[in-house]
């Protein structure tokens, strides 16, 4: 299947600090990918669907300035944590569409914030 | 919100095949169903997914009823490392529309047993 690259797969990093995460799509193009927070013992929830030279939406209850997103080509997108605290620590996974029909997921990111 | 309810949890034998619910009821027309595993702290992995025919691959066979209100994925022979979380989905293919997104339920955990 097709395979979709996150990095880095953790990172640790004081509160207040931003940390950038990559989402690659490594032998597809893909105009369209999603970013997920994942909780301990709960399920993944959409945060954002990115496309590709244009805004990202951004889900109900997601804050746009703090989850920065771009996808500035067809194999790339990024999710800046901006001013990170805490409660962001988390386990965050994109996915891209490998068209036209399936979604595949990146390893996921563990990001804890101290 | 998820558009799917699955069990919480099930057991399996280890080479027995397990078969896993997931209901539907409002499923729309243009709507695939889909199936992912999560095996933890990894990200999601694709399994299968179906319009309205069974469908069969390597990994598992799904069973969509008739009236494509519920269905049910089965893994054949079952090993110890089919332990997962698994996922039902339903997701429309025409981007734009707001359930073409993959939205997570609380999916099943299956845990095969030795």
């Amino acid at each position: 299947g097709a395979v979709v690259s996150q990095h880095p797969s953790w990172v640790i990093c004081k509160s207040g600090t931003s940390v950038k995460i990559e989402c690659r799509s490594l032998d597809f193009q893909a105009t369209t990918m999603f970013w997920y927070r994942q909780f301990p013992k709960q399920s993944l929830m959409l945060m954002a669907t990115s496309n590709e030279g244009s805004k990202a939406t951004y889900e109900q209850g997601v804050e746009k300035d703090k989850f920065l997103i771009n996808h500035a080509s067809l194999t790339l997108s990024t999710l800046t944590v901006t001013s990170a605290h805490p409660e962001d620590s988390s386990f965050y996974i994109c996915s891209a569409d490998s068209m036209p029909t399936e979604a595949f997921f990146g390893q996921g990111t563990r990001l804890t914030v101290v | 919100d998820a558009k799917t309810t699955q069990p919480t949890s099930m057991d399996c034998a280890e080479g027995r095949a397990a078969n896993l619910p997931c209901n539907h009821s409002t499923i729309s027309g243009n709507e695939y169903v889909y199936w992912y595993r999560q095996i933890h702290s990894q990200g999601p992995q694709y399994i299968i997914h179906g319009l309205k025919n069974n469908e069969t691959n390597e990994m598992a066979s799904l069973i969509i009823t008739e009236d494509r209100k519920s269905s049910t994925l089965i893994l054949p022979h079952a090993t110890l490392r089919d332990t997962a979380v698994y996922y039902c989905i339903v997701r429309a293919l025409n981007s734009g529309g707001s359930n073409y997104k993959l939205t997570f339920g609380k999916g099943t955990l299956l845990t095969v047993n030795p």
